[in-house]
């Protein structure tokens, strides 16, 4: 595997559901993200982790819950979600605060 | 709260036909402007990083330029391979954070 990798690529989940969507990058980058990305939208910055570290709070929904076991792997675990949730979600990773950011091919996610 | 505007929204040209998009954007303390490209179902893949007003950077049929008020993306005599969705970010201070546009779509016919 290379770049950055996302697990699953399509998820369709009824509002009650958990689930996790799973992020790996092979680039040796110390810093990992997730984005949304709605249609006609702009990509949102949802978390960054750095060293493993959360940094750079946004306002996320509680529902979202980042973990980042290591700098490789990057998890967002999903629950009690909202139709409006219904979006691509991005991973990216960098070395250090680079604005050079490596996405993976995102996750498809819907809602219903 | 840093913010960037792309325009258009869509621009649909012919093959060999040459354009440019735009990227304005307010930040305080540019501490980089960067260019994406994304293609249908595909995370963005990154271009072009632009520092300082007065910089440019080519990339075959892509120059980016930038000024202390907007960037722009030039793309001279377009393939259809250039049919994209073309992203601006900016990123300000000593943050991770990028803020991007909502895009410009290029679509190039043969």
């Amino acid at each position: 595997e290379t770049g950055v990798t996302q697990t699953p690529r399509h998820l369709v989940m009824g509002m009650t559901n958990k689930k996790s969507l799973k992020c790996e990058q092979h680039l040796g980058h110390n810093a990992m993200y997730w984005y949304k990305q709605s249609a006609k939208k702009p990509l949102e910055l949802m978390f960054v982790y750095s060293l493993e570290e959360r940094v750079e709070n946004n306002s996320v929904p509680s529902r979202f819950s980042p973990e980042c076991p290591n700098s490789s792997h990057l998890f967002l675990h999903l629950h009690t979600l909202q139709p409006e949730d219904s979006a691509l979600y991005l991973c990216a990773s960098s070395q250090d605060r680079a604005g050079e950011q490596y996405f993976g091919p995102g996750t498809r996610l819907t809602v219903t | 709260e840093d913010q960037v505007t792309q325009s258009p929204e869509a621009l649909r040209l012919q093959e060999g036909e040459s354009s440019s998009l735009n990227c304005s954007y307010t930040v305080s303390g540019l501490r980089g402007l960067f260019w994406y490209r994304q293609d249908p179902g595909k995370g963005p893949e990154f271009l072009f990083t632009l520092y300082s007003a007065g910089e440019e950077k080519e990339k075959e049929r892509l120059k980016a330029t930038l000024t202390k008020k907007e960037s722009f993306l030039h793309i001279t005599a377009p393939k259809p391979e250039d049919s994209a969705t073309y992203l601006c970010a900016v990123q300000s201070g000593f943050r991770y954070k990028l803020s991007f546009g909502a895009g410009t779509t290029v679509t190039v016919r043969a």
